[in-house]
């Protein structure tokens, strides 16, 4: 079974320039988050889906950031445009949303680089 | 949001002695999920507690959810070289809210 998608792995951008990454799930899961991860720190989260609502976007910084699921399954998070500080890893998980068995699994992360 | 306390920090072992780390946290959770990440990899998970008390081994690790439901435990008996990594608690509320701590670099010396 393939596992959570991310691409890309690695993106080198000049600040004020807009980037996308892309995230395919763990086929059937319903529930699809995007973090955020600084160096030496835990994963942040930005937003969380359940199927193609946005149910937690609180931490999502609006101005700059969008993030879409049109079709419940795939998902892709915008930057435009781009800060020195958004240089980051961007991880994309998934998981059945079952509360009482609720696993994510990750992807490998998108690092962006902000220059 | 809820704030997990992961401690500690950092740790400098001696290859095959035992490691124990925790995460605690002033609110209650359903669920606590230890996680372990590599370099260039996300965050894989290790063990996922469901109930208060409960005792789960996997191999080599030991992880508890504490009966107040505020904290969790992972040990790591005789330590190997691939131990090496970073640890992450990650706690989740009824409604699918799952947060991390900030975790902790294991490092294994030979």
């Amino acid at each position: 079974e393939a596992g959570v998608v991310q691409s890309p792995r690695y993106k080198i951008i000049e600040k004020k320039q807009p980037v996308a990454f892309w995230c395919n799930p763990i086929s059937g899961h319903n529930t699809l988050y995007w973090y955020l991860q600084n160096l030496g720190q835990g994963p942040e989260l930005l937003i969380r889906y359940e199927n193609e609502e946005a149910v937690d976007d609180s931490q999502l910084p609006k101005d700059r950031f969008s993030a879409e699921r049109l079709k419940g399954v795939d998902s892709t998070l915008k930057i435009q445009p781009a800060e020195l500080g958004d240089s980051a890893v961007y991880l994309c998980a998934s998981s059945l949303g079952d509360p009482g068995a609720n696993v994510l699994t990750f992807g490998a992360g998108s690092r962006l680089t902000v220059l | 949001g809820q704030q997990l306390n992961q401690s500690p920090q950092s740790m400098f072992i001696q290859e095959g002695e035992d490691v124990s780390m925790n995460c605690t946290s002033s609110s209650i959770f359903n669920t606590w999920l230890w996680y372990k990440q590599e370099p260039g990899e996300g965050p894989v998970l290790l063990i996922a507690l469901y109930k208060a008390g409960e005792l789960t081994s996997n191999g080599r690790l030991t992880a508890q959810f504490g009966i107040t439901r505020k904290d969790s435990f992972l040990n790591i008996s005789a330590s190997i070289p691939s131990d090496v990594g970073i640890y992450f608690c990650a706690s989740l509320r009824w409604n699918n809210d799952m947060r991390f701590g900030a975790g902790t670099r294991l490092t294994v010396k030979p």
